[in-house]
């Protein structure tokens, strides 16, 4: 059974400074990676979605790199802005269609 | 134009009654879920749809049931209902049809449905 891990579960950091969030997955047999944005009461934003042959992706100012062999990945956001603020979630996609998500990773962002 | 579309809302109800909460998409996509949101913000999938058929059914009481009518539609009917089944339900849709070229897997989610059982 897939069992993914985020770490670490809260974050808060001053505007301007870098993000760096890590999703850790025990079942190196995936299909994709896909990284999520919630907001409080709302829905799941997909942010970037990373396939199993893939190293990284990126979109503006986030990057997300993949290393499926450890079972990790780690999402990078540049120069945080407090509109970033919000839980940021990891799936991972497995061969036999379930998605299993991680608990994510609270982020606030300060003025 | 909405992609992925949850009706109703929100929905409170009393314990016992019988409730269902419908999905749309309008992406094409071949694949359908309903995942749980509990209190502690976990999401947990409950069923997947490919094609109309069943294709994932997780250790979920029998009082759920889903039907899909056609591609893109997914409703979850939910019978007797109890507390512990107060949470946010998320419907999503992904193309698989895997082994196709521009098929990437990525699910789409609507903006949930919070269900409250009093």
């Amino acid at each position: 059974k897939q069992e993914v891990t985020q770490i670490p579960a809260a974050l808060s950091v001053p505007e301007g400074e870098n993000l760096v969030l890590n999703c850790s997955f025990t079942d190196s047999a995936i299909y994709n990676l896909q990284w999520f944005r919630q907001d409080p009461g709302k829905g799941l934003t997909s942010l970037l979605l990373i396939q199993s042959s893939q190293r990284e992706q990126t979109s503006g100012r986030l990057n997300a790199s993949l290393d499926k062999s450890s079972g990790r990945s780690t999402l990078y956001i540049a120069a945080s802005q407090p509109g970033d603020s919000a839980t940021y979630l990891c799936a991972v996609h497995a061969n036999d269609y379930k998605l299993s998500f991680g608990a994510g990773t609270t982020v606030t962002v300060r003025a | 134009d909405t992609a992925v579309s949850q009706t109703p809302k929100y929905l409170v109800t009393q314990m016992g009654n019988d409730k269902s909460i419908k999905c749309e998409q309008n992406l094409g996509h071949d694949t359908m879920y309903w995942y749980k949101q509990d209190s502690k913000k976990f999401l947990k999938i409950m069923f997947s749809y490919n094609n109309k058929e069943l294709i994932i059914n997780e250790t979920v009481p029998n009082r759920f049931s889903p039907k899909s009518p056609d591609k893109a539609h997914l409703n979850l009917h939910i019978n007797s209902l109890e507390l512990g089944d107060s949470a946010v339900y998320f419907c999503a849709s992904s193309q698989e049809a895997r082994g196709l070229r521009g098929n990437t897997g990525e699910l789409f989610f609507g903006e949930g449905s919070r269900l409250t059982v009093l």
